[in-house]
């Protein structure tokens, strides 16, 4: 079975510039989530998507980042204009059911570097 | 508002001993997971844990969770190299997982 699949695995951008990561869950996960991790913490998460419904964005920086997951399979995260701050681990994970009740299965991240 | 605390944040050790990774939460839960990072990669799931006083045991790893003390701990036996890794536990609170903020743990020939 296939895991979950992200690209890039690498990006370096200046600030103010914009980015937009890929993810396709595993086949069949009802459930997506994008985190972010910042060196030396837990993932946080960002947005949570059932299907290609919201669930939860309450912690998505709503100026700056957007998130979609037309058709109910891939998704994109963009951010415009990034920051500083917004270096780190970009996480997708999918899951069967949704909400936490479910064990989450995570791609390979993407490493942002904001200069 | 849930909020989950591991201790220790760094751990170095010598193969062959055994220790305990904590990890406590401050409100009621259901469901808490462990999961292994290692540099540079992804999250691997460890374990799930539903219920109070379930235990779940993998190789030299074993994960148990005493929900009354909102506590779980993952114990190490005879530590070998390649458990070398961060470990984190993740805690389901209102709808979506709340994470520690992990443990590295390096383990010395």
């Amino acid at each position: 079975e296939a895991g979950v699949a992200q690209s890039p695995r690498y990006k370096i951008i200046e600030k103010r510039q914009s980015v937009a990561f890929w993810c396709n869950p595993i086949s069949g996960h009802a459930t997506l989530y994008w985190y972010q991790q910042i060196l030396g913490q837990g993932p946080k998460l960002l947005i949570q998507f059932q299907n290609n419904g919201v669930v939860d964005d309450s912690q998505l920086p709503k100026d700056r980042f957007s998130a979609e997951r037309l058709k109910g399979v891939d998704s994109t995260l963009k951010i415009q204009p990034a920051k500083l701050e917004d270096s780190a681990v970009y996480l997708c994970a999918s899951s069967l059911e949704g909400a936490g009740a479910d064990t989450q299965y995570f791609g390979p991240g993407t490493r942002l570097t904001v200069l | 508002e849930l909020k989950v605390e591991q201790n220790p944040l760094f751990l170095s050790m010598q193969e062959g001993k055994n220790y305990t990774i904590y990890c406590n939460y401050s409100t009621t839960s259901d469901r808490l997971y462990w999961y292994r990072q290692d540099p540079g990669k992804s999250l691997e799931s460890l374990f799930v844990l539903l219920s109070n006083g379930a235990v779940k045991q993998e190789g030299r790893l074993m994960a148990s969770l005493d929900t009354k003390a909102r506590l779980s701990t993952l114990h190490i036996t005879a530590a070998v190299h390649d458990l070398s890794a961060t470990y984190f536990c993740a805690v389901l609170g209102n709808y979506q997982l709340i994470w520690g903020a992990g443990t590295k743990l390096i383990i010395k020939p």
